[in-house]
């Protein structure tokens, strides 16, 4: 059972690039989210998919775009990178809809703007 | 405005004996909340969690205590193992919208 799987695991980008991060799950999930993890800040919230077909803003959104293609897959688009988006990210999934269960994660993201 | 904050960044015990692990949040419209463990290199993975209408749960070596009140929960590991070492992410979910908040984490260290 892969639960949830990220690619790539790392990634170095030019200031400027463009990349998107993966996250597909085969647990039937239906919310999923996007984390990032910088020293001294935990885990912070990106964007979220509470369900198909709706993304909503989390604490850090600016500088990301989002899509929930369908119920497995939940992507993370850097339209332009910025050394401030070097961080490990972090993609996860969780039942959702008010269920009592624990969010699952992927191993991460290791990315590096130069 | 961090909604769950987790003031102390480490903590450092003896082997065998109790850790304590301390969460503060702001919003009281948080339904559960969770307690999470994370290696280096890998993703954070689920450890306890207890639902806002209790005030502790229990499982194993591990019991998560609620104070409503004072918006307040903590983690308690007894006895610590050399393995307890890792950061400790609290986190709190609003059932309302899904959104899933954490905190800062605690890099706890168990000496030997």
């Amino acid at each position: 059972n892969a639960g949830v799987t990220q690619t790539p695991k790392f990634q170095v980008l030019k200031t400027g690039q463009s990349m998107t991060l993966q996250c597909a799950q085969d647990m039937n999930h239906n919310s999923m989210y996007w984390y990032r993890q910088d020293p001294g800040m935990g885990l912070r919230l990106i964007y979220y998919s509470a369900s198909e077909g709706t993304t909503d803003k989390g604490e850090v959104p600016n500088g990301y775009n989002v899509s929930r293609l369908n119920k497995r897959e939940f992507s993370l688009r850097l339209e332009s990178a910025a050394p401030s988006q070097t961080s490990v990210y972090f993609c996860a999934s969780s039942a959702g809809e008010g269920s009592v269960t624990e969010a699952f994660f992927g191993q991460g993201t290791r990315l590096t703007v130069v | 405005d961090q909604q769950v904050k987790q003031n102390s960044p480490s903590l450092s015990v003896q082997e065998g004996r109790i850790s304590i692990l301390n969460c503060d949040y702001t919003n009281s419209m948080f339904d559960y909340f969770l307690w999470y463990k994370k290696y280096p290199a890998e993703g954070p993975t689920f450890l306890i969690s207890i639902s806002s209408i209790k005030d502790k749960n229990e499982d194993g070596r591990f019991t998560v205590f609620l104070n409503k009140s004072a918006k307040h929960l903590s983690l308690h590991i007894v006895p610590s193992q050399p393995g307890d070492s890792a950061v400790y992410f609290c986190a709190a979910i609003n059932f309302g919208n899904e959104k899933l908040t954490f905190g800062t984490g605690t890099r706890l260290t168990i000496i030997p």
